[in-house]
């Protein structure tokens, strides 16, 4: 049977559609956020930025939202490509720590 | 050069063996970390060096052993490891503790 745990949330979009990635995160003293891609067999890669002083930072064809009232962080991908699909972390960092915890993983699959 | 590698990229070692994984990076950062990711789970933290001295120690088993000879290498020795610690080992480096954080391609490493 299944094990809990061992499958991740999967969000389905078709090519040219827009995505929408959603992550809570449980510490409120967080100062900083990142979210990393991680494709197949490869480390997580670095996709965009933002720190607790902000609501709203733009990329290239990414945009990353932070609610800090509700605890909510959230991966917009414009135009999604078939070369965007992997599995995408949210993570959050204390200053007062510097340890980078990580959320739990959503993979996106984009459907030709 | 903006790349952190890992070597080797497999390893497979019975419960006996002594071995060692190899970070390297080349991009003046003075942070470096080990995370171990286990399959369809998020990275976690297992050690952060900072200007070559270790910071943070997530209480992680002796049998797993950090070493930073110099600001650009970070090893780690295995010793008496167990099958479960069997994944994929990552390192990541970053300019400080508080800024976005590289990874390499991990050490995809099975214990027998």
């Amino acid at each position: 049977g299944e094990s809990v745990g061992l499958h991740l949330p999967t969000l389905s979009v078709q090519e040219g559609d827009n995505s929408i990635i959603n992550c809570a995160y449980s510490n409120s003293a967080s100062d900083y956020f990142i979210w990393y891609k991680q494709e197949s067999g490869k480390g997580p890669q670095f996709i965009i930025d933002i720190r607790s002083n902000m609501d709203k930072r733009q990329g290239q064809r990414v945009t990353v939202l932070l609610n800090k009232t509700v605890k909510h962080l959230s991966l917009q991908i414009a135009a999604t490509q078939p070369g965007d699909s992997a599995v995408y972390f949210c993570a959050d960092l204390m200053y007062s720590s510097y340890k980078l915890i990580f959320g739990s993983g959503t993979r996106l699959l984009v459907r030709p | 050069d903006t790349e952190v590698t890992q070597t080797p990229k497999h390893l497979v070692m019975g419960m006996t063996n002594k071995k060692s994984l190899k970070c390297e990076q080349h991009m003046g950062h003075r942070a470096m970390y080990w995370y171990k990711q286990k399959a369809k789970k998020p990275p976690e933290l297992m050690f952060v060096y900072s200007y070559e001295k270790l910071s943070i120690n997530e209480s992680v088993p002796s049998r797993f052993s950090p070493e930073c000879p110099n600001s650009s290498l970070l090893n780690l020795h295995l010793h008496a490891l167990q099958p479960e610690d069997s994944a994929l080992y990552l390192c990541a480096s970053s300019q400080g503790t508080l800024s976005e954080q590289y990874f390499g391609p991990g050490t995809r490493l099975t214990v027998t």
